[in-house]
């Protein structure tokens, strides 16, 4: 079954840029009902959509965050990865990368990897 | 501050029925389908009810969710302890041009 797995450093510093990979395996990223997304989740706090990305390279990005977020895709390695830059300790948090079916918006995210702790600290 | 409001927390006594309530707008819940995860403690969510009240494949149907006008609500009928979880309603926001998530309601049981 489809599954998809985090990686990246767990610690970041302030003002630098967080950047994660989102490894799928168990199916094609180059598929045309889905798009392929991150969300994060700060210790103790609730879940917040940063962004998603088609195959082909189209983005819809949180409007509170889109200034400082790029996500891209990599079809040949079936990835896709999230740089977000200018980090502050609110930006601490839990980052799980999710697929999202899409109808005519974006939709349900299933399944979702585990998630990795990013810690943004000096 | 999400746009979607949900009760902090919910509890209920084994066997007994749950009801979590997840309070919209009309660019998000009032114009598209509404979704909801379930978080046990310790793992990455979990997809519960999809378009409004659709469940995946091994959800049991003691889960069940509804929508109506700008709000939604998701029903656990049969409460279990394996039931105890955060619970989060989630939808595209037409405005926001963005998916929302609702703020989250911790299931307890008694």
């Amino acid at each position: 079954q489809l599954q998809l797995q985090e990686s990246g450093p767990g610690l970041v510093k302030p003002s630098e840029t967080l950047s994660l990979t989102c490894t799928v395996s168990g199916g094609s990223i180059r598929s045309n009902t889905y798009y392929w997304g991150w969300i994060r989740q700060p210790p103790g706090k609730g879940l917040e959509w940063i962004g998603s990305i088609y195959y082909s390279g189209s983005t819809y990005y949180n409007p509170s965050l889109k200034s400082r977020v790029t996500i891209s895709v990599d079809t040949s390695k079936n990835q896709f990865s999230l740089k977000l830059s200018s980090v502050t300790a609110a930006d601490t948090a839990v980052y799980y990368c999710a697929r999202s079916t899409v109808t005519t918006i974006l939709n349900w995210f299933d399944p979702w990897g585990r998630g990795t702790l990013v810690t943004v600290s000096s | 501050q999400s746009v979607l409001t949900q009760p902090p927390s919910a509890s209920g006594t084994p066997g007994q029925r749950v009801t979590i309530s997840c309070s919209g707008g009309s660019s998000n819940i009032g114009s598209n389908t509404v979704n909801w995860y379930q978080q046990l403690p310790g793992t990455a969510p979990k997809l519960l009810i999809y378009s409004n009240n659709q469940r995946p494949s091994g959800v049991p149907d003691r889960f069940s969710g509804s929508k109506s006008g700008t709000s939604a609500s998701l029903a656990i009928s049969g409460l279990q302890s394996e039931d105890e979880a955060d619970y989060y309603c989630a939808a595209w926001d037409d405005s926001l041009n963005g998916y929302v998530f609702g703020t989250g309601t911790k299931v307890t049981v008694l």
